[in-house]
């Protein structure tokens, strides 16, 4: 079993859309969670941390739950430009970073 | 310009050559670090280094050595090229500012290895 897993995709949704991701992990002593976007061809960037109480960027939502190991990225009011690979990263308890493979995203007009 | 920097962005070499691949950063950050992606796999970490002094393996050093010239300037070597380590290769730093270690990456190294 992979240490962090995520649908693969690719996700076709229209523009406008919401759209929500899972992404799960298998170690439980893992301390900090991440979704990273990384565009065709491009270099991963940080997109937002995901804290345990749950957060908010714009029309981006992140969430953890702990008890289930997976966290989950929703996206509301999806644009054109939110196409992109969508990497769920965790760290584990030896500060290294995993990574899943990503979810492809396509908005479509 | 841009803050991490690698060169080259594309190589096409023959197995068994001796590559390098350079990262040069302009943030200021102390930590350094060098992965390979895959189709399908997520990015795995070659080897890392929190200070010029320091050099740590990450998950996939086998067959790959770095060095850390300057806080600036981390370098990756493949002494013997192979098949297999046909990947694109990223370079990024981090700085531990409230403990997020945000990581900054490099515009990749696309390597063919025939």
């Amino acid at each position: 079993r992979k240490e962090v897993e995520q649908d693969p995709g690719p996700f076709n949704v229209p523009e406008g859309a919401t759209v929500a991701f899972n992404c799960t992990y298998s170690n439980s002593a893992s301390q900090s969670f991440f979704w990273y976007r990384q565009d065709c061809r491009k270099e991963p960037k940080l997109l937002m941390s995901v804290y345990s109480s749950g957060n908010e960027d714009g029309r981006f939502t992140a969430q953890l739950n702990r008890a289930s190991q997976y966290i989950s990225l929703l996206i509301r009011d999806s644009k054109l430009s939110d196409s992109a690979t969508y990497l769920c990263v965790v760290k584990g308890s030896n500060y290294q970073l995993i990574w899943g493979a990503g979810t492809k995203l396509i908005i479509k007009p | 310009d841009a803050d991490v920097t690698q060169t080259p962005r594309n190589r096409i070499t023959k197995t068994g050559k001796r590559i390098m691949l350079e990262c040069s950063q302009t943030k200021g950050h102390d930590r350094m670090y060098w992965y390979r992606q895959d189709p399908g796999l997520g990015l795995r970490l070659i080897y890392y280094s929190f200070d010029v002094k320091d050099i740590n393996k990450g998950e996939i050093s086998d067959g790959y050595s770095v060095s850390r010239q300057a806080q600036a300037k981390f370098s990756l070597s493949l002494e013997s090229a192979i098949p297999n380590q046909t990947a694109l290769y990223f370079c990024a730093t981090s700085d531990w500012v409230g403990g997020t270690d945000t990581q900054y990456f490099g515009p990749g190294t696309r390597l063919t290895v025939l």
